[in-house]
């Protein structure tokens, strides 16, 4: 069964330095997402893609992240300048069907921020 | 945007019985309501979904129920088993806001053998 893909599985970055974390979604799936999850607390969401342009973004998807499609199959999220409080787990997601459609979720990237 | 909200936060029950969380929300044009499961250090993963157009679906020991009037749905799980044991978050999508999902606070199930 195709799955999503992210690497690194883990990513130790000093507090101001760039960090870009790598999705690979299922194939045919044209909806693509980033979520993030702090220690303990529940899963939020940072941006949604769709036909190669942000269609929505949250509060906290502010100008020190950018998401990128640079091929067909990679879907990247950069943080330009990372903060103690980015240190989180990144969900990668996509989905086929729009947004009715379930929403399969990569094994998630752990950045922590020294 | 989306308020929801997740009853109760921590859940203990003994092996074999059943468990029922209520989730609700804030936005009437919400229209697809998911449940995932998330085990300790894994991604989380859809266990059950409705569409408004529906009150209720089960599959095997799982079962939602959807209340749109008083805009809540509530995650059944029956014969409980220790591998039950995970936090379970709702996060329903509204057609207003995007496509996004909106996580409840989740909950904490442990399933005592």
């Amino acid at each position: 069964e195709p799955e999503v893909t992210q690497t690194p599985s883990h990513q130790v970055t000093q507090m101001g330095q760039e960090v870009i974390l790598r999705c690979v979604p299922i194939s045919n799936h044209l909806y693509f997402y980033w979520y993030r999850q702090i220690l303990g607390q529940k899963v939020e969401f940072l941006v949604s893609f769709y036909n190669n342009e942000i269609s929505e973004k949250s509060e906290i998807f502010d100008d020190q992240f950018s998401v990128e499609r640079p091929d067909g199959s990679n879907f990247t999220l950069k943080i330009r300048s990372t903060k103690l409080e980015d240190s989180a787990m990144y969900f990668c997601a996509s989905n086929s069907g729009g947004p009715l459609g379930e929403q399969f979720f990569g094994p998630g990237t752990r950045l922590t921020v020294l | 945007g989306e308020n929801v909200e997740q009853h109760p936060s921590t859940l203990s029950v003994q092996e074999g019985d059943s468990a029922v969380i209520k989730c609700t929300y804030s936005d009437s044009a919400s229209n697809y309501f998911p449940w995932y499961k998330q085990e300790l250090g894994k991604r989380p993963q859809l266990i059950i979904d409705i569409r408004s157009n529906v009150g209720e679906k089960k599959d095997q020991r799982i079962a939602v129920t959807l209340n749109k009037t008083a805009k809540h749905f509530s995650l059944h799980i029956t014969e409980t088993q220790p591998e039950d044991s995970a936090v379970y978050f709702c996060a329903p999508i509204s057609y207003n806001a995007g496509n996004m999902l909106t996580f409840g606070g989740g909950t904490r199930l442990m399933v005592k053998p």
